[in-house]
C-alpha cells in the first residue's frame, strides 16, 4: 500500500475486555513503532521493532500491554483487561532504516481511536 | 530525564509569519523533527535538522542550535489550512539503534482571516 494502515479506525470496548490493534507498515520499511496520544497531549512512545532485533519495550505503561510483529511486517498491539485510562488514539509509524539520517523519517498511520467505557 | 517544551497554543493572521519555538533537554541527540498534525489526522513530516542552522523548505523553515537545545519552526505567508498542531520531536539514542523519537506536547496554531 501507499502508506501505513491501521485497523480498526475506532474501537469502543468495555472495561476489563481485551483489545487488539493492527498496523500494516509501508512495504520495505524495516522499523515499526507504536505511540499513544491522549486528548490534547503529545505522542507517548510505546514500543519499537527493528528487523530481527529484540524490540524496545521501554515505553509500555504496564504488563497489560504487549505487541508483536510477525514476519517483519504486520504488527499487533494487544491491551489486556482494558482500563478507562487506556482510552487514547494509538498511532503506528514505520521507517526505512533505523540508522539515522533523513531516510529514517517516521511515517504515521491514521491511528486507532480506543474508547474504554 | 527527557524534556521537550513548546507553547501550548498560538494564534496568527492569514498572510503573516509565525515562529514556533521548541526547547529540549534529552539524554542524547541525533536529530530534531517537526511534524504537522491536523485535528483527527496522523502527524505528517515537515522538516528535519541535525546540524546547527536553518533549513528552508518553501513556506516552512526550521532552525536548530544544539548548544542551546533550541529549535524553531517558521511559517511564512500563513494560510487558513496551516491551522494545526505542530509537534517538535527529538531523536535520541538507545541500545540497538538511534531511532527513538521523544515528542513534545505540540503547539496548536490557529490562523485567523
Amino acid at each position: 500500500g501507499a502508506g501505513v494502515s491501521q485497523s480498526p479506525s475506532n474501537k469502543v470496548t468495555e472495561k476489563g475486555k481485551d483489545v487488539e490493534l493492527r498496523c500494516d507498515p509501508i512495504s520495505g520499511h524495516t522499523a515499526l513503532y507504536w505511540y499513544r496520544q491522549s486528548l490534547g497531549q503529545g505522542l507517548e512512545f510505546l514500543i519499537y521493532f527493528q528487523g530481527n532485533s529484540a524490540p524496545d519495550k521501554s515505553g509500555l505503561p504496564s504488563d497489560r500491554f504487549s505487541a508483536e510483529r510477525t514476519g517483519g511486517s504486520v504488527s499487533t498491539l494487544t491491551i489486556q483487561r482494558t482500563q478507562q485510562e487506556d482510552s487514547a488514539v494509538y498511532l503506528c509509524a514505520s521507517s526505512f532504516v533505523a540508522a539515522g539520517g533523513p531516510k529514517d523519517t517516521q511515517y504515521f498511520g491514521p491511528g486507532t481511536r480506543l474508547t474504554v467505557l | 530525564g527527557q524534556n521537550i517544551d513548546q507553547p501550548t497554543e498560538m494564534t496568527a493572521t492569514e498572510g503573516a509569519i509565525v515562529q514556533i519555538n521548541c526547547t529540549y533537554q534529552t539524554s542524547g541527540f541525533n536529530g530534531l523533527f517537526w511534524y504537522q498534525q491536523h485535528a483527527g489526522e496522523a502527524p505528517t513530516f515537515l522538516s528535519y535538522n541535525v546540524l546547527d542552522g536553518l533549513e528552508e523548505k518553501g513556506r516552512f523553515s526550521s532552525f536548530l542550535s544544539r548548544s542551546k537545545g533550541y529549535s524553531y519552526l517558521l511559517l511564512k505567508e500563513l494560510q487558513m489550512k496551516d491551522s494545526a498542531s505542530y509537534l517538535c520531536a527529538v531523536r535520541v539514542g538507545f541500545s540497538g539503534g538511534y531511532n527513538k523519537l521523544i515528542f513534545g506536547a505540540g503547539t496548536r496554531l490557529a490562523v485567523h482571516p
